[in-house]
């Protein structure tokens, strides 16, 4: 079965400073990784997927993650955080395209001026 | 306009009351999915369906039941609302042979007093 394990529920971090969200993922196959964002009152967006190409997922704001199989890792990063990206972040996997995807409890990224 | 419509977006109901959150699409997808977010949980996954013909319970099934009356439509119902079916749903969308990357709707705020 599946699994994603997203590590802190809440991450705060001063504007201009490291942004990395933690997500491990338990799968019996090579998976499928997303990354999605969601900002408050609005539905989910799709942030960066990992689909066996390259490790390193470029995504849409400045984020990417990193695909690393001997950790079971997939975790979210950007250099310079910006007030807008205050939002709840979620990582979910899928064992293939025919499995629906099983999502982590979310992290809430607050932003400090 | 938005390519997964979910109504209502909002919805105040009493215990007991059926319900009916409606989703239709105009992405084209064969594949159709109902999670439900809470604080704290995540996503979770109600039911979902690859056609028509198909339709397959997830992880928290209990209490609800579905209908996809056409390829674009996939309606979740409430037979008998309780308080904590309070929650946000979410519609969302894929395409066959695809990576399972999901298209989401706005989602449906439902309070159950």
């Amino acid at each position: 079965a599946q699994s994603v394990t997203q590590l802190g529920s809440h991450v705060s971090v001063s504007e201009g400073a490291l942004v990395l969200l933690r997500c491990n993922y338990s799968s019996s196959v090579p998976p499928y990784l997303f990354w999605y964002v969601q900002y408050p009152n609005q539905g989910l967006q799709l942030l960066l997927k990992y689909t066996s190409a390259a490790t390193l997922v470029k995504g849409i704001n400045g984020f990417e993650a990193e695909f690393k199989k001997s950790e079971t890792s997939f975790h979210l990063t950007k250099p310079s955080a910006h007030m807008s990206d205050a939002a709840e972040y979620f990582c979910a996997v899928s064992a293939s395209g025919n499995t629906p995807l099983v999502f982590g409890k979310g992290t809430r990224l607050s932003v400090i001026a | 306009d938005a390519d997964v419509t979910q109504t209502p977006r909002n919805r105040i109901t009493k215990t007991g009351k059926r319900i009916m959150l409606e989703c239709s699409q105009t992405k084209g997808h064969d594949r159709m999915y109902w999670y439900r977010q809470d604080p704290g949980l995540g996503l979770r996954l109600i039911y979902y369906s690859f056609d028509v013909k198909d339709i397959n319970k997830g992880e928290i099934s209990d209490g609800y039941s579905v209908s996809r009356q056409a390829q674009a439509k996939f309606s979740l119902s409430l037979e008998s609302a309780i308080p904590n079916q309070t929650a946000l749903y979410f519609c969302a969308t894929s395409v066959t042979g695809g990576t399972g990357e999901l298209f989401f709707g706005e989602g449906s705020r439902l309070t159950v007093l």
